[in-house]
């Protein structure tokens, strides 16, 4: 069965640029969410798109948007990268019963 | 192999009465995270509380109550005079380290509590 597909899996970036993050959720799912986790950290709740509209929103910067498109797939965009913004996020795939998370995007800001 | 268990699939109380809300795991590592998620029916997921494997100490907030348990390797959350605003899909999940830096995240596959008013 496909799962959470999220690409690119790896990228480097310096200070001050901006990266794009896509997340292709399980097909017919229609909620997306996005966690960042630092290193040696927990994951942290970013926000969620349900039905392409945002349903919840968690500790994402002011530097960062994301949006949902009419396929689903969701885009986590971040201008102004910061060394702190390094870090691997997830986009998660949920439906009511199972949550998948893709295998993540490891964003190294140098 | 790690696994989250929540044996309840669905559970309908009376609002006002209390309810716990059971999840049992199975894992190799020490170091581990457990959640609670909840899902409302408008979609997204809302964290309620993450336990590290070292920290056995319940904990409450507010009606919200959970119990750690690494003996029986249980992490069971209790609502304490439900309200109808509780209705909702609720997950546990289980965090692992796979590789350093690399977290492996299993859920349950939830809990639908039904507060009737």
């Amino acid at each position: 069965a496909a799962g959470v597909i999220q690409s690119p899996r790896h990228l480097i970036k310096e200070k001050r640029e901006t990266a794009t993050l896509k997340c292709y959720p399980i097909p017919r799912h229609d909620t997306v969410y996005w966690y960042q986790q630092g290193p040696g950290q927990d994951p942290q709740f970013l926000i969620s798109f349900y039905e392409k509209m945002q349903s919840d929103k968690g500790s994402i910067p002011d530097r960062f948007s994301a949006q949902q498109f009419s396929d689903y797939h969701s885009e986590l965009n971040m201008s102004s990268l910061e060394l702190g913004d390094s870090a691997l996020y997830f986009c998660a795939s949920f439906s009511p019963n199972e949550a998948f998370f893709g295998q993540g995007t490891r964003l190294t800001v140098v | 192999a790690q696994k989250v268990t929540q044996a309840q699939t669905e559970i309908s109380v009376v609002e006002k009465e209390d309810v716990t809300l059971d999840c049992v795991y199975e894992t190799r590592d020490t170091t581990y995270y457990l959640f609670w998620y909840k899902q409302p029916p408008s979609g997204e997921l809302v964290f309620l509380i993450r336990r590290n494997s070292f920290d056995e100490q319940n904990e409450i907030s507010g009606r919200y109550s959970w119990n750690f348990q690494k003996s029986t390797s249980s992490f069971n959350f209790t609502i304490t005079a439900s309200q109808v605003v509780d209705s909702a899909v609720y997950f546990c999940a289980l965090s692992e380290s796979i590789t350093s830096g690399t977290y492996k995240y299993i859920f349950g596959t939830g809990t639908r509590l039904k507060v009737l008013a």
